[in-house]
């Protein structure tokens, strides 16, 4: 199995630009997890899905970030316009059953930076 | 709510040492707690979880956990290190296994030859 696929792995972008990050989780899993890393704050989830719909959102940190799972094999995370703030590594990961106890898969992450 | 604290943001070792690594939670239900590893420029791995069964956990590479509820703990392990051990070590909370998952601000574990 190919694991969880994210791409781009590095995106280098000027504040106010809008930025996609993709995310394919693997075939078969029915949750998809999405995580921002930074020094500070460590690792924060910032939304989940189960079979495609949005279960928690409360990490989604404002306005400017949404996310989207048009299909079980797509997701994106959006961040518009970005701030230098948002500059951190963007982790995607699924799980088998969709149970929060479920083993999560990592992709290996995008590291955003924001000029 | 549920909590994690590692203490110590860097442990180093020499190959061949024990290894510690430290992991206290705080939940108001029993947690389901797991380590997780991510080496450079990598996604993290689950290395083991304690999902309310033996208290002692085994996981991948030789590592393993004992919960201790008195100490509201969950210590990671290792006899012997290895240079290949070299990586962040990340301690997860899960309140009863009802909600996601958090994690704690990560150890270094550093392996000197």
């Amino acid at each position: 199995d190919a694991g969880v696929i994210q791409s781009p792995r590095h995106e280098v972008t000027e504040m106010g630009q809008e930025v996609t990050l993709r995310c394919k989780p693997i075939s078969g899993h029915n949750s998809l997890f999405w995580y921002r890393q930074t020094m500070m704050r460590g690792l924060e989830l910032l939304i989940y899905f189960n079979n495609n719909v949005p279960i928690d959102d409360s990490g989604m940190p404002e306005d400017r970030f949404s996310a989207k799972m048009p299909n079980a094999s797509f997701s994106t995370l959006k961040i518009q316009p970005s701030e230098p703030r948002d500059s951190a590594v963007y982790f995607c990961a699924s799980t088998l059953k969709g149970l929060l106890l479920d083993t999560q898969y990592f992709g290996p992450g995008t590291r955003l930076t924001v000029l | 709510a549920q909590s994690v604290t590692q203490l110590g943001s860097h442990v180093s070792v020499s190959e061949g040492a024990l290894v510690l690594l430290r992991c206290n939670y705080s939940s108001s239900v029993p947690p389901y707690l797991f380590w997780y590893v991510q080496y450079p420029n990598q996604g993290l791995q689950l290395l083991l979880k304690y999902t309310s069964a033996a208290t002692l956990v085994k996981g991948i590479n030789g590592f393993e956990a004992e919960f201790k509820k008195s100490e509201t703990s969950f210590h990671l392990t290792k006899p012997s290190a290895h240079m290949s051990d070299a990586a962040e070590y990340f301690c997860a909370v899960s309140e009863g296994g009802y909600s996601t998952l958090t994690f704690g601000k990560g150890t270094m574990l550093l392996v000197s030859p």
